[in-house]
C-alpha cells in the first residue's frame, strides 16, 4: 500500500536544540499530520496542514513547534527550542482529503531531549 | 467535548477465541470512526472504519458495530491469532474538524 516515509527514526538532542523531523508524504496526499505519542500510548493530534497552512492544531502544538512544506518536498515538524517533555515519539500521516479519508502513517521518529 | 474512551486498558485472549473492544464517545457531531491497529515499533494502520449512517461493518474476521444512540462502538475480532497481538486504537472525528481523536488504545495478547 502507499507509504508514508519519516527521517530520522530516532534523533536525540540535548534540551533548547532545534531539532526538524522529516516527513514524505504518500505522493498525491494533499492533506498532512503530525501526532505525538508517549510510551506506545494514546496518539495526539498535533496539526494538520494543507495547501501550505496550517489548518487545525492542538493544545500541544506549542509556539516553539512549526511545520511547513516547501516546494513539495518534505513535510517537516521543527521545534525550537526543544524541552524535556517533547520527548516522544512523532508520527507523521497524509490523506488524499479530509474527513472519512483514510490517513495514512509513518513509522514515527523517536525523538529523546536530554 | 471531545473525548473518546476505550476498553479495556489490555486484554488476553486464547488463540481461536473472540476478542471484543469498546469505544465511547461524548460528542454528538462525531461521524467517522476509524479503527488503527498498531504494531510495537510502527505506526497506525487503518483496520475498518465506520460512519455514523451505518450500524454494522465486517471485514473478513473483522466487525465493528455502532449504537448512535448510546455513543458506543466496539470491533470484534473472531477466530483471533497470534497475528493480532498489536495496540487497537478506535478514534472519531466529525465533520467540524480535521483531526482524529485517539482513544488510549487496547494492548491485545492472543495466546496459543
Amino acid at each position: 500500500g502507499p507509504k508514508v516515509l519519516q527521517i530520522p527514526s530516532h534523533q536525540i538532542i540535548d534540551m533548547g536544540q532545534m531539532v526538524t523531523l522529516n516527513c514524505d508524504p504518500v505522493s498525491n496526499h494533499l492533506y498532512f499530520y503530525w501526532y505525538k505519542q508517549i510510551l506506545g500510548q494514546q496518539m495526539e493530534f498535533l496539526v494538520n496542514f494543507y495547501n501550505g497552512k496550517v489548518m487545525e492544531k492542538s493544545k500541544l502544538f506549542k509556539d516553539q513547534f512549526s511545520v511547513e512544506r516547501p516546494d513539495g518536498s518534505y513535510f517537516t515538524l521543527k521545534i525550537q527550542p526543544t524541552a524535556l517533555e517533547d520527548s516522544a515519539v512523532y508520527f507523521c500521516a497524509s490523506s488524499l482529503d479530509r474527513g472519512y479519508y483514510e490517513q495514512y502513517f509513518g513509522p514515527g521518529t523517536r525523538l529523546t531531549v536530554l | 467535548q471531545q473525548q473518546v474512551r476505550q476498553s479495556p486498558q489490555s486484554l488476553t485472549v486464547w488463540e481461536g477465541g473472540t476478542t471484543v473492544l469498546t469505544c465511547s464517545y461524548e460528542d454528538s457531531t462525531f461521524n467517522y470512526f476509524p479503527w488503527y491497529q498498531q504494531f510495537p515499533g510502527e505506526g497506525p494502520a487503518l483496520l475498518i472504519s465506520i460512519l455514523s449512517v451505518s450500524d454494522k461493518k465486517e471485514d473478513g474476521r473483522f466487525t465493528t458495530f455502532f449504537n448512535k444512540r448510546e455513543k458506543k462502538l466496539s470491533l470484534h475480532i473472531i477466530d483471533s491469532q497470534p497475528g493480532d497481538s498489536a495496540t487497537y486504537f478506535c478514534a472519531a472525528s466529525g465533520d467540524s474538524n480535521y483531526q482524529l481523536i485517539w482513544g488510549s488504545g487496547t494492548k491485545l495478547i492472543i495466546k496459543p
